[in-house]
Formats: structure tokens, sequence, C-alpha cells
């Protein structure tokens, strides 16, 4: 079975810091990974996906997230905050690209960005 | 690219009563849905997923039910609904990539 961690369901940054959320998967496959934004009221927003190839997955918004297969991880990094960036952010994991496929996601974390 | 509609937006229904979400889809046709479940401050609850026309599965055990009349319209119910049913409730289409709804909010009072 696969399951995915957020560590802080809070995080708390300045604008123009750095944004770092952390996730951990746990997968018996080689994962897909995704990273996905919900701002208030609102469904749920792709930011950056990791299928196969390059590790480091550049995302809209400047976000961008590295997969760590040695370290189970799929942390999500910004390196300017904006005020804009104030969210909640889900990581999610799938063991499969194709029709069937479900996505398990993580508790989620908060972003809340200080002026 | 997909579009999911989802209404309505929100809800108050008390306890007892019964509950109709519906979601429909544009863009695609046979897609994957999905009813997922977010509660406050956690995160979101896979629910039902179907892959067809009257095909239904349950992810978890509970007071609410699922059906899929249309290739591209997903419904969510209840016939008595429960003070442990209030959330957010989002459809989703997954096809390489999940595409949400903009989400109900139900609060059973």
């Amino acid at each position: 079975a696969q399951s995915v961690t957020q560590l802080g369901s809070h995080v708390s940054v300045s604008e123009g810091a750095l944004v770092l959320l952390r996730c951990n998967y746990s997968s018996s496959v080689p994962p897909y990974l995704f990273w996905y934004v919900q701002y208030p009221n609102q469904g749920l927003q792709l930011l950056l996906k990791y299928t196969t190839g390059a590790t480091l997955v550049k995302g809209i918004n400047g976000f961008e997230a590295e997969f760590k297969k040695s370290e189970t991880s799929f942390h999500l990094t910004k390196p300017s905050a904006h005020m804009s960036d104030a969210a909640e952010y889900f990581c999610a994991v799938s063991d499969r690209m194709d029709s069937s496929y479900k996505l398990i996601f993580g508790s989620g974390t908060r972003l809340l960005v200080r002026p | 690219s997909q579009t999911i509609h989802q209404w309505p937006a929100t809800l108050v229904q008390p306890v007892g009563s019964p509950l109709s979400l519906e979601c429909t889809v544009e863009g695609t046709s046979n897609p994957n849905l999905y009813w997922y479940r977010q509660a406050a401050g956690r995160g979101l609850q896979l629910l039902f997923y179907s892959v067809g026309i009257g095909q239904i599965s349950s992810e978890v055990p509970q007071n609410l039910s699922a059906s899929r009349p249309q290739d591209r319209q997903f419904i969510l119910s209840s016939k008595k609904l429960l003070l442990s049913d209030s959330g957010f409730y989002l459809c989703a289409c997954i096809t390489g990539e999940a595409f949400f709804g903009q989400g109900t909010r139900l609060t059973v009072v």
C-alpha cells in the first residue's frame, strides 16, 4: 500500500524567504508523485508532477520539487515566497499512470506568508 | 483539458435529511471519476471511484453512496445525513493528472 506523510501541518515564512514543504512517501513500486495547491473554498490545482526521467521537476508559480529515491522524499521548494503563495499544499502519490489509477494524498501543509 | 462542474457550492442540511451532490465532466469521454472528502484540518480521503457507467468502488465503509448514471455524471448521495458527514467534498477526474471541481462545502446541523 502507498502512503504520503507531510511533515508540518503549518509552515510560516516571511515574504521573500525560502519555502520548503516536506513530503515523504511509501511505495512498493516506483512512484508517481504530485504536488497540488488549494486556495480557500476551491478545488485543487496541480503544481507539478514527477513520473520518470529528471528528478528535479519545475512547476508553475516558481515552485520546484526534487525526487530523492534514497530518502523517499519529494520536497517542494520556492526560492522566494510571495503573499499570493499562502494556501494549502498537498503531496500525493500513485503507483500507476494508466486509466485506473488513484491518488493517495497527504494530510496537507498550510503555508502562511508574513509581510 | 477537462472541466469539472460541481454543485451546489455550499449546503446546510439537518441531521437525518437526504443528500445528493452532482458532478459533471466536460472535455473528455469515459473518464475515471472520484469523490474525495476533506474534513477540517485533515487531508483528502478517497470515498468512491468509478471507471465507467454503473461501476462504483467504495474505499471506506460509510453512510454515503455513489452512482454513475451517465458517462460524465457522478453523484454522491445519502439517505440520512449524520453530523460526521460534514466536510468539503471534491469531485475529480483523473486522466494522467487529476482535475478537480470547485468543491461543495456540506454542513450538517
